[in-house]
């Protein structure tokens, strides 16, 4: 699996859009880009993943660049409730196998009031 | 459906004990995953499983740990004997094959004194 790279820490304002970048420029063609926080003491808790689209949900938004080399996620109006770690994962998926998840040390962010 | 679930919660043990973690993944999973967390190694990925059978146990750092499947629907993590600085965090988590999501238990906190 490829690796990825995250800077160590970042602080956000209460109400902004957080922005959590993630290189993986050894990704290959059937690794999707996952990602993943956990909160202080609980077990990860999956976000959202893409292959080379750019993709939505409820939680956060997660851009792709067109060369799959690196990624941002976003929280479109980040509460206190989001401080944790973040984890940018890259893995294999497709039907019939299903890659391991390798964590790596992950970005803190801190909401800040 | 309740989750993956883990027992116990929080163990204490002497040193040269056996340890014995548990989980229960969602029914319907296939995949068993292993991890083990501490503040200077990360989460770690021990060993992981599909269909009750082990595929990679290249993360279990020695012989002292040991881990079994023996059916859908409950997995152990032994430890034999443990040691203090087998102290951290254990989780188990389960995903579908081809799942694009892995559901983690609460975690096993294990303090070896």
């Amino acid at each position: 699996d490829a690796k990825t790279t995250q800077p160590p820490s970042m602080d956000c304002a209460e109400g902004r859009a957080a922005n959590l970048p993630c290189n993986h420029s050894t990704i290959s063609g059937n690794e999707y880009v996952y990602w993943y926080r956990q909160i202080h003491s609980q077990g990860p808790q999956y976000i959202i993943h893409g292959l080379k689209n750019n993709e939505t949900n409820e939680m956060a938004s997660l851009i792709i660049t067109e060369d799959r080399k690196s990624s941002t996620l976003i929280l479109p109006h980040a509460t206190l409730r989001d401080t944790a770690v973040y984890y940018c994962i890259v893995r294999v998926t497709y039907s019939g196998n299903t890659g391991k998840l390798i964590f790596g040390q992950g970005t803190t962010l801190q909401v800040k009031p | 459906d309740a989750g993956v679930i883990q027992s116990p919660r929080h163990e204490v043990t002497e040193m040269g004990q056996e340890v014995t973690l548990r989980c229960k993944p969602i029914s319907g999973h296939d995949y068993l995953f292993w991890y083990r967390q501490t503040m200077m190694r990360g989460l770690e990925l021990l060993i992981y499983f599909n269909n009750n059978v082990p595929i990679d146990d290249s993360g279990m750092p020695e012989d002292r740990f040991s881990a079994k499947m023996p059916n859908a629907s409950f997995s152990t993590l032994k430890i034999q004997p443990s040691e203090p600085r087998d102290s951290a965090v254990y989780f188990c988590a389960s995903t579908g094959t081809g799942g694009t999501e892995a559901f983690f238990g609460q975690g096993t906190r294990l303090t070896v004194v």
